[in-house]
């Protein structure tokens, strides 16, 4: 069955450094998401690509954030200047929206800043 | 803003009973509301679908209903065992683009 991957499954970093988490959505899908859990909080929305663009971004997905689909395969997230606050799972999803919508996430990568 | 909440945080239950887990939400001007299931330190799998057209959506031992003027949803899951054990999140999708609205879950323990 298909599934989104993620890598690196865990990302140790230090405070200040940018990372970029990545994502393979379900290659039929066009729609893509990133979401966030910081340990014990609710799943929390960051944003949503199509057709090359974001559809919609939370507030929390501020200037220090960006997505990328570079190739027709991989969907990127990347963090300048990572802070403290921004240790967490991060989840990417897709979906293809003629199966009603449906979201699959992948397995989550956690990051942990130092 | 779609607040969604989700009592109890926790449960247990003894296997072979049915379980019943809640979900409400705020605006009840939804798009769909989605089920998942979430392992300890795994992504989030996918369960159930409801469109905001639909009252319920059935699949195998679970069943969901959907109830959008009182701002509900439910969860049914028959004939429990240890290995439904898992958080379960609702979350609601109230545009097009797919923007889900997380619950923070109901912890379930199904006892042997």
């Amino acid at each position: 069955e298909p599934e989104v991957t993620q890598t690196p499954s865990h990302q140790v970093t230090q405070m200040g450094q940018e990372v970029i988490l990545r994502c393979v959505p379900i290659s039929n899908h066009l729609y893509f998401y990133w979401y966030r859990q910081i340990l014990g909080q609710k799943v929390e929305f960051l944003v949503s690509f199509y057709n090359n663009e974001i559809s919609e971004k939370s507030e929390i997905f501020d200037d220090q954030f960006s997505v990328e689909r570079p190739d027709g395969s991989n969907f990127t997230l990347k963090i300048r200047s990572t802070k403290l606050e921004d240790s967490a799972m991060y989840f990417c999803a897709s979906s293809d929206w003629t199966e009603a919508d449906t979201q699959y996430f992948g397995p989550g990568t956690r990051l942990t800043v130092l | 803003k779609q607040e969604v909440t989700q009592i109890p945080a926790a449960l247990s239950v003894p296997e072979g009973e049915n379980l019943v887990l809640n979900c409400s939400f705020t605006d009840s001007a939804i798009y769909n509301l989605q089920w998942f299931r979430q392992d300890p330190g795994k992504g989030l799998t996918s369960l159930l679908l409801i469109q905001s057209s639909q009252r319920e959506q059935t699949s195998g031992r679970l069943n969901a209903s959907l109830d959008k003027s009182s701002g509900r949803s439910t969860l049914y899951i028959a004939a429990s065992q240890p290995g439904d054990s898992a958080t379960y999140l609702c979350a609601a999708s109230t545009d097009s683009w797919g923007k889900l609205q997380f619950g923070a879950g109901t912890q379930v323990v199904v006892t042997p």
